[in-house]
């Protein structure tokens, strides 16, 4: 089993839809999760970060985490043609407690918002 | 406030070279971590230095090495370059590496 995993992609969604992304991780203990999106060619750009069990909203994006179920997920509501990108979850990993730094990140999701 | 400054931003090196890349944090970060993207893999982690310590290291072998110095700007080194180097390589700063990490515009090393 990997260590963070992502929904297979690629998703297309329609404009104006809700693009929902999903990610499971390994480590019961971890404590940091986050989103990013990355456009081709371009370096990962940080969307959302998350730390408590619930709900956390940001503009057109949501994201939800579930530490009992050990999953975190992206909604993006209202989605753009300029959200088309590859999503990434990044985990801070817990185990042994020697996370700091260190991201470990699931495959990606392509996302492609079609007008 | 400035992002993440990574140079350079492409280089082409021939295999048994070596490579030294450049990061500079956002200021008042103090952590510093590198990582390797390629199709095949995904991201992945190479190191991690905080206040001039390595704190954390990935699955690579001793060719790939850091440092960090007293203003935070780290430099990686990778050494006898091989063909499967070929690579973004992209920096990521901190605060002290437990919280929101924010990446430069990454080096692409091309490996011919």
């Amino acid at each position: 089993q990997k260590e963070v995993e992502q929904n297979s992609g690629p998703l297309s969604v329609p404009e104006g839809a809700i693009a929902s992304l999903n990610c499971t991780y390994s480590d019961r203990v971890s404590q940091s999760f986050f989103w990013y999106r990355q456009y081709s060619g371009k370096s990962p750009e940080l969307i959302m970060s998350i730390y408590s069990n619930g709900d956390k909203e940001d503009g057109r994006f949501t994201a939800q985490l579930n530490k009992a179920s050990q999953y975190v997920s992206l909604l993006i509501r209202d989605s753009q043609p300029s959200d088309s990108a590859t999503y990434l979850c990044a985990v801070l990993l817990n185990a042994g407690g020697t996370s700091y730094g260190k991201l470990t990140f699931g495959q990606g999701t392509i996302l492609t918002v079609h007008p | 406030k400035a992002g993440v400054t990574q140079t350079p931003r492409y280089l082409i090196k021939t295999r048994g070279q070596q490579v030294t890349l450049s990061c500079s944090p956002i200021s008042g970060h103090r952590s510093v971590s590198w990582y390797q993207q390629t199709p095949g893999q995904g991201l992945q982690f190479l190191f991690e230095y905080f206040s001039e310590t390595q704190r954390n290291k990935g699955n690579f072998p001793g060719r790939f090495s850091g440092r960090q110095f007293s203003n935070s700007r780290s430099e990686m080194n990778v050494s006898t370059l091989e063909l499967g180097d070929s690579a973004l390589y992209l920096c990521a700063s901190s605060l002290i590496g437990n919280t929101e990490a924010f990446f430069g515009q990454g080096t692409r090393l091309t490996v011919v």
